[in-house]
Order: C-alpha cells, then sequence, then structure tokens
C-alpha cells in the first residue's frame, strides 16, 4: 500500500520561510510525477506545484511562483516544497499528492494526511 | 485558463437516493483529463473516477462518471450514509497544470 506522509507545517511569521518534506513509501517513488496541493481552511482544493519523476519539469501556479521551490529526493523516496516570503493566504493545509500510474493517467491516486501551515503575526 | 464550476453548490438528499453533480468546463476538454474526488470533513480527498468514467481502485460500483466536452456528471445512484462528502471535479490542462471546481457539499436531508 502506498502511503505519503508530511511533515514540517507550523505557524510562521508574514515573510517567513518553512519546508514541507513528503515520504513515500514503496520502490517505484522516481516514477511518478508528484504534485502539493493546498485547502485553505473552509475553502477548496487548490494545486500549488508539480514535479516528474526525474525532477527535470516543474511546474507552479502564479501565486507561488518566485517564492516556492518543489524539489525531490529520490534516493530518499522524498517530495519537498520549500516556501520563502509567506503571506496570510499561504495559510492551509499543504498535500503531497502522487499520480494514479506513472503515466497515462491525469488525477491523484493517492494523497498524504495533509500538514498545516499557518501564516500569521 | 479553464474554469471548471461544479453545480449545485450544495445539494440535500436522503439515503437511497440518486445524486446528480455537474462539472462544466468554460471550454471543451479531452474527457481522459477528468477526475473526480471524494473528500470528508478532516480527511484528505480521496480518488473516485479518472478519465471522466473509469472508477478508481476499490471504489463501489454505485459510483459512475460520465460527460464529454464541457459537461461531465458525477452519479451516485443509491446514497449511503457515508457518501455525504464534499465532492471536487479535477482537469488536468495548460496553465495552471491542474485545476480544481470549487466543490459541490452532498448533505443529509
Amino acid at each position: 500500500e502506498v502511503q505519503l506522509l508530511e511533515s514540517g507545517g507550523g505557524l510562521v511569521q508574514p515573510g517567513g520561510s518553512l519546508r514541507l518534506s513528503c515520504v513515500a513509501s514503496g520502490s517505484t517513488f522516481s516514477s511518478y510525477a508528484m504534485s502539493w496541493v493546498r485547502q485553505a481552511p473552509g475553502k477548496g482544493l487548490e494545486w500549488v506545484s508539480a514535479i516528474s519523476g526525474s525532477g527535470s519539469s516543474i511546474h507552479y501556479i502564479d501565486s507561488v511562483k518566485g517564492r516556492f521551490t518543489i524539489s525531490r529526493d529520490n534516493s530518499k523516496n522524498t517530495l519537498y516544497l520549500q516556501m520563502n516570503s509567506l503571506r496570510a493566504d499561504d495559510t492551509a493545509v499543504y498535500y503531497c499528492a502522487k499520480k494514479t500510474a506513472p503515466t497515462g493517467t491525469y488525477s491523484f491516486g493517492y494523497w498524504g494526511q495533509g500538514t498545516l501551515v499557518t501564516v500569521s503575526s | 485558463e479553464i474554469v471548471l464550476t461544479q453545480s449545485p453548490g450544495t445539494l440535500s438528499l436522503s439515503p437511497g437516493e440518486r445524486a446528480t453533480l455537474s462539472c462544466r468546463a468554460s471550454q471543451s476538454i479531452t474527457s481522459s483529463h477528468l477526475a473526480w474526488y471524494q473528500q470528508k470533513l478532516g480527511q484528505a480527498p480521496r480518488l473516485l473516477i479518472y478519465g471522466a468514467s473509469s472508477r478508481a481502485t476499490g471504489i463501489p460500483d454505485r459510483f459512475s462518471g460520465s460527460g464529454s466536452g464541457t459537461d461531465f456528471t458525477l452519479t451516485i445512484s443509491r446514497l449511503e450514509p457515508e457518501d455525504f462528502a464534499v465532492y471536487y471535479c479535477q482537469l488536468y490542462g495548460s496553465s495552471p497544470i491542474y485545476t480544481f471546481g470549487q466543490g459541490t457539499k452532498l448533505e443529509i436531508k
């Protein structure tokens, strides 16, 4: 069974930084593109960033470009999200999500339990 | 940017009834790029349907997806108590590469 375990959330002041991690179980981590999806309190889901299995292709939503950096270490089965210049509207539960299959699918079949990021003074 | 609009915002039904949830895209999309998720309070989303009509592993057959072009539907044929939750559609596109609808809350009447 695939398991994704996020960590690194917490309370940070506006303008501060946090680094989220997501450790994946299984031996095929490097075959899968991964994403971060967030959910502000009481709101819907918002995709934030994606990275290909090799790390060579990266995408961001416009609101985080230049502030957030996604990366992965396939030797450690770990996905990261470095978040800088945090703003109040970045407050959310951040989920890591794994594609349903390595190729030919466009959905997230596996999700972590989420880690809460609160940006407040 | 393609926008997904879900309707209704809230759907009030009783167990045993049929639920029909809509997801409309602002322009025609590839059906294989459309998915549906269920999210219960305090939990991560769960994939229900991918490719507009294929059930994910372990999803009961009372859940079905259909549609093409701009109009897509998630149908729950006979509601069970555990089906009351929030449902999201999701699109794989170009910019941004993934988009979610705003969600439909399915509540007990």
